[in-house]
């Protein structure tokens, strides 16, 4: 049981350059969530798919597109990649009943350099 | 919609010392409360949560946190801390379904 996995762990890009983060999870979580990391702001999520085949924009969605391929797999493409997405990427997933069903679960994150 | 503030960006502790992380929360009728901690190059694990029933709630570690209505606040403790709770603490609240992080705290325990 793998949990969240995302990949790749490491990438640079140029300017300009597309690029698309995968993750997965082995839960049977209908929920599935992009957030990206910055010194002193947190995690700010960037898009949301509330179960399979939905998506919708979070807080800072620009510059980005989501696919939910299956209730697996959820990714996150950058078309023109600028220095402002240089950033650390989360995936998480959340699933079950109640308040629990709330609780997220994240992905070790990819760090995303872009020059 | 509901946001939590975590007012202290770091906070510096001696090991063995007691801790307390503030977080607290835009009122609400009801409302679901999570810490969450970060440890260097890794992503969140959840340390406990607050969903309803006993206002002091146990984590992992030997955290603990109390709900504190009155004061809308979500503070963090722990008796005595390690060198390994080193870390990156968040504070998160439910909103619209979907959970709303604070900017965190970052925790410097030394020797």
């Amino acid at each position: 049981n793998a949990g969240v996995t995302q990949t790749p762990k490491f990438q640079v890009l140029k300017t300009g350059q597309s690029m698309t983060l995968q993750c997965a999870q082995d839960m049977n979580h209908n929920s599935m969530y992009w957030y990206r990391q910055d010194p002193g702001m947190g995690l700010r999520l960037i898009y949301y798919s509330a179960s399979e085949g939905t998506t919708d924009k979070g807080e800072v969605p620009n510059g980005y597109n989501v696919s939910r391929l299956n209730k697996r797999e959820f990714s996150l493409r950058l078309e023109s990649a600028a220095p402002s997405q240089t950033s650390v990427y989360f995936c998480a997933s959340s699933g079950g009943t109640g308040g629990s069903g709330y609780e997220q679960y994240f992905g070790p994150g990819t760090r995303l350099t872009v020059t | 919609a509901q946001s939590v503030t975590q007012l202290d960006s770091q906070v510096p502790v001696f090991e063995e010392a007691p801790v307390e992380l503030r977080c607290n929360y835009s009122s609400s009728v009801s409302v679901y409360l999570f810490w969450y901690v970060q440890y260097p190059n890794q992503g969140l694990q959840l340390l406990l949560k607050y969903l309803s029933g006993s206002t002091l709630v146990k984590g992992i570690n030997g955290f603990e946190a109390e709900f504190n209505k009155s004061q809308t606040s979500f503070h963090l403790r722990k008796p005595s801390v390690h060198i390994s709770d080193t870390a990156e603490y968040f504070c998160a609240v439910i909103s619209f379904q979907k959970l709303v992080f604070g900017t965190g705290t970052r925790l410097l325990v030394s020797p």
